[in-house]
């Protein structure tokens, strides 16, 4: 089984500074990983995932996650925030052999602040 | 990508009514689909994992006989909570997919 676990719940920065949201998994298998970010009010959406090859990962809109199997992190990143980004982020993982079953981590609230 | 549509978007009812939920895989067969509930300002916790043409498997915890789950199609698996109350109300989502999963739109359930 799989697990993921979120340390920060809530991530206030100001607008233009730099944030990374922190992510650890659990697992016995082989994983697949991923973000996910909602809006208030809204479904989710896919940022981005760690499927194999580069363990570096980006989205289109300036956001990046490593993979990093030693520390068992896939942690998110992003250089220079903007108001647009304030959302839920949702860490995830899933088992390769059951690929599209996802497992969420509890969520980070991300607050931008003018 | 893949798209998967959930029907209907919000519903209200009734303490003691049953609802159904749709989630439909447009383009593709999915034999496998996962049923997600959120609560406000939570996560998603995975309730039950809908297997075609076979009995879903619940996560511990989930009532079987509360959240039905029928999965007829290779494009439709269904979610009816019966007997609803208002603990039922919440954010239930719908995924499908194979490497990857392709997410509802989710249902918003208001139980009064």
């Amino acid at each position: 089984a799989q697990s993921v676990t979120q340390l920060d719940s809530q991530v206030p920065v100001f607008e233009e500074a730099p944030v990374e949201l922190r992510c650890n998994y659990s697992s016995s298998v082989s994983v697949y990983l991923f973000w996910y970010v909602q809006y208030p009010n809204q479904g989710l959406q896919l940022l981005l995932k760690y499927l194999s090859g580069s363990t570096l990962v980006e989205s289109i809109n300036g956001f990046e996650a490593e993979f990093n199997k030693s520390q068992t992190s896939f942690h998110l990143r992003k250089p220079s925030v903007h108001i647009s980004d304030t959302a839920e982020y949702f860490c995830a993982v899933s088992g390769r052999s059951s690929a599209s079953k996802i497992i969420f981590g509890s969520g980070t609230r991300l607050s931008i602040r003018p | 990508g893949a798209v998967v549509s959930q029907h209907p978007s919000r519903v209200i009812c009734k303490s003691g009514t049953s609802v159904k939920i749709e989630c439909r895989s447009l383009d593709f067969q999915a034999t496998t689909m996962f049923w997600y509930r959120q609560f406000p300002k939570q996560s998603l916790m995975l309730m039950a994992t809908s297997n075609e043409g076979s009995k879903a498997t619940y996560e511990q915890g989930v009532e079987k006989d509360k959240f039905l789950i029928n999965h007829a199609s290779l494009t439709l698996s269904t979610l009816t909570v019966t007997s609803a109350h208002p603990e039922d109300s919440s954010f239930y989502i719908c995924s499908a997919g194979n490497i990857e999963a392709f997410f509802g739109q989710g249902t918003r359930l208001t139980v009064v």
